[in-house]
C-alpha cells in the first residue's frame, strides 16, 4: 500500500534554530498537507498546497513557518526560528482530490522538541 | 471556529467488551470521518460517512452520521488488545473550495488485561 514517508522521526533543536521536516507524498497525489499535534492534544491543521501554492493556512501558521515542494517528490515544512510552543508531533498528509476523507494519507509524524 | 467534542475522553475496558463512542459538533458537516492513532503514529482512517442517516461497518468498526448532521458515533464489538489508541473523528471545513479537516477532541481506549 503507497505511504506518505516523514523524516526525521524525531529532531530535538534549540530555540531559535531553523528546522526542515521533510516528507514524500505519494506519487500521484496532488494535494498536499501539514498537520501538528501538541503532546496529549488534538490533531490541528496547519496548511495546505496545491499546484506550487499555499491554498489554506491556519493561524499557527505564521510568518515563522514555510513550505516548499523543490523537486517535485519533497514537501518541506520550514520552522525559522523555533520556539518553545513549536514543540509537537508535525504530521505530512497527501490526497488524489481537494477532500475526499478516503484519499488523505498520514505520514507517520516527525517529532519536534525544541529547548 | 467549528469544534468537534468527543466523548468519553478516555475508556477503560476489558478485552471482549464493546465500546461506544460519540462525536458532536455546534455546526453541520456533511462528511464525518473516523481515525485511530496509535502511540507515535499518524492518524489513519478507519470509516467514511457522506450521508445523514448512513450506517457503514468496516469489520468490528460500526459507525454512523446523525440524522442532524452534527453528530456522529462508532461502536467497537468485541474489543482486543491492538484497539487499544486514540480515536477521533474528524470532519471537513470548505473554504472557497479549499479544503482541511478539523478533529475532534479524541477518546482514548485502554484495554484492562
Amino acid at each position: 500500500e503507497p505511504e506518505v514517508t516523514q523524516t526525521p522521526s524525531h529532531q530535538v533543536t534549540q530555540m531559535g534554530q531553523e528546522v526542515i521536516l521533510r516528507c514524500v507524498p505519494i506519487s500521484n497525489h496532488l494535494y498536499f498537507y501539514w498537520y501538528r499535534q501538541i503532546l496529549g492534544q488534538k490533531v490541528e491543521f496547519l496548511v495546505s498546497f496545491y499546484n506550487n501554492e499555499i491554498s489554506e493556512k491556519s493561524e499557527i501558521f505564521d510568518d515563522q513557518f514555510s513550505v516548499e515542494r523543490p523537486d517535485g517528490s519533497n514537501f518541506t515544512l520550514k520552522i525559522r526560528s523555533t520556539k518553545l510552543e513549536d514543540s509537537a508531533m508535525y504530521f505530512c498528509a497527501s490526497g488524489d482530490r481537494s477532500f475526499s476523507g478516503n484519499t488523505i494519507y498520514f505520514g507517520e509524524g516527525s517529532w519536534l522538541t525544541v529547548v | 471556529g467549528q469544534q468537534l467534542n468527543q466523548s468519553p475522553q478516555s475508556m477503560f475496558i476489558q478485552e471482549g467488551e464493546d465500546v461506544s463512542m460519540n462525536c458532536t459538533s455546534s455546526s453541520i458537516f456533511n462528511t464525518w470521518l473516523w481515525y485511530k492513532q496509535d502511540p507515535g503514529e499518524g492518524p489513519v482512517l478507519l470509516i467514511a460517512l457522506y450521508k445523514a442517516g448512513e450506517l457503514t461497518s468496516n469489520g468490528r468498526l460500526t459507525a454512523q452520521f446523525g440524522i442532524t448532521r452534527k453528530d456522529s458515533f462508532l461502536n467497537i464489538s468485541a474489543s482486543i488488545p491492538s484497539d487499544v489508541g486514540i480515536y477521533f473523528c474528524a470532519g471537513p471545513i470548505t473554504n472557497f473550495g479549499n479544503e482541511k479537516l478539523t478533529f475532534g477532541t479524541g477518546t482514548r481506549l485502554t484495554i484492562i488485561p
